[in-house]
């Protein structure tokens, strides 16, 4: 299977802890790219960060990239209530032109407590 | 404005029937998708469309057929429906290449076959 793998599977902190997610990826890709999942909602785009990339931010994000390992992390400072839900790592193949598609990790779901 | 938009939300039917789900995206991207997510979380591409034209099919029996009539429609129809359809299916969009922003999601369709 080419679906990557995400650690840990779940994840409880207290508000304004960091939170970090590692994922691990099977083959090369282009791109990386992270996103945040609510309960009973659909996938929103988090971050993406390129194969010659090495660490990207956003805001309160912060992705690392490490393709020799085949490895990333997202790392989520001053946790929030509202950053409860679930956390994909996607890849990107990148096959050239309209072919590529992204493969999701299995997913971390973080519990932020008040 | 919902970017992508799916419906319905909720489809509950029987096994053996036949459904429809339809997905619509304002973002004018060139390339849509289908994806699977199983009660496990796992997300899995079925189909990809760019400009109308079937790019990907990942290995998805002949009973689920997407039609896209114009770039900004990605409909599954699903024939003979199985107790193991039951999951929820998210369409998504991206710029051709998967673009520098990532895909965008609809908000899923649970489909429960019983």
């Amino acid at each position: 299977s080419q679906q990557g793998e995400e650690d840990p599977q779940a994840l409880s902190i207290q508000e304004g802890e960091n939170a970090t997610m590692n994922c691990s990826y099977k083959t090369s890709i282009n791109n990386l790219q992270w996103y945040r999942q609510n309960s009973g909602r659909g996938l929103v785009h988090l971050i993406l960060i390129r194969s010659n990339e090495r660490e990207k931010h956003s805001g309160r994000l912060r992705v690392t990239l490490d393709t020799s390992k085949k490895s990333s992390s997202l790392l989520i400072t001053a946790s929030r209530a509202a950053d409860t839900a679930s956390y994909f790592c996607a890849t990107d193949k990148g096959y050239g032109g309209a072919t590529n598609k992204l493969i999701f990790g299995t997913g971390t779901l973080l519990a932020v407590q008040p | 404005d919902t970017a992508v938009s799916q419906t319905p939300k909720y489809l509950v039917t029987q096994m053996g029937n036949d459904k429809s789900i339809k997905c619509e995206q304002n973002l004018g991207h060139d390339t849509m998708y289908w994806y699977k997510q199983d009660s496990k979380k796992f997300l899995k591409i079925m189909f990809s469309y760019n400009n109308k034209e079937l790019i990907i099919n990942e290995t998805v029996p002949n009973r689920f057929s997407p039609k896209s009539p114009d770039k900004a429609h990605l409909n599954l129809h699903i024939n003979s429906l199985e107790l193991g359809d039951s999951a929820v299916y998210f369409c998504a969009s991206s710029q051709t290449g998967g673009g520098i922003y990532g895909y965008t999601f609809g908000s899923g369709t649970r489909l429960t076959v019983v």
